[in-house]
């Protein structure tokens, strides 16, 4: 157990849906990532939160945002699905900005019909 | 851009045998390296880190080896088990000054170990 919470475990969703990812870091640590797991992209970085506020920007679609809130949690918004936004979505957290050590969350798996 | 590249799958062994999954990575500067496992349905797990060239990350009897030279870090194991059966994921990390530190990753390479 990486210390790391993600909800739901599992969503299921019909195209042009709006859901949204919730993600805990371990206690104590400052910074989020969020990734995605597809079969065709394989895992890709998408957004980094440090004390709440945006840190980096990955392959993030505009359709998608994040925050992170003063409790430290964060949450991943995902709207106008599409089936191709079926994946695996993974929080990691880091103690702050500059360590280069992530723990995963065990990951929410989205899929959109 | 950072890559990385990693030796296709799936491998299958049998119990007891030697594992050695290849990576390769292209990045300028000095990236930290990582090894991550992701059993069946579930998360990443961090499996081993380096830090530097010729530094040696290991963890339950895995071991990578940071090698600028040739710009590597390939994961063994001497003697593998069923319960090493997963998907290993070798990755980088490697910000501009001052910049983020997000992984890139390769695509992952499927275990199986049979009894």
């Amino acid at each position: 157990d990486s210390g790391v919470t993600q909800t739901p475990k599992h969503l299921i969703t019909a195209t042009g849906q709006r859901v949204t990812l919730r993600c805990s870091p371990r206690s104590g640590d400052l910074s989020v990532y969020w990734y995605q797991q597809s079969l065709d992209q394989g895992l890709q970085f998408l957004i980094q939160y440090y004390n709440g506020e945006e840190r980096a920007k990955g392959n993030i679609l505009e359709r998608f945002s994040a925050q992170q809130f003063p409790d430290l949690h964060s949450e991943l918004n995902l709207s106008s699905l599409e089936l191709g936004d079926s994946a695996l979505y993974f929080c990691a957290s880091s103690r702050d900005w500059a360590s280069d050590t992530q723990y995963f969350g065990p990951g929410t798996r989205l899929t959109v019909l | 851009g950072d890559s990385v590249t990693q030796m296709e799958g799936p491998v299958t062994l049998s119990e007891e045998a030697f594992l050695t999954i290849n990576c390769t990575y292209t990045a300028t500067g000095y990236p930290s390296l990582f090894w991550y496992v992701q059993y069946p349905g579930e998360g990443l797990q961090l499996l081993l880190k380096a830090t530097k060239a010729d530094d040696k990350g290991s963890n339950k009897g895995f071991e990578a080896t940071y090698r600028k030279e040739t710009t590597s870090f390939h994961l063994e194991k001497g003697s593998v088990q069923v319960s090493d059966s997963a998907v290993y994921f070798c990755a980088l990390n490697n910000p501009p000054s001052g910049s983020a530190r997000q992984l890139t990753f390769g695509s992952g390479t499927q275990l199986t170990v049979l009894p």
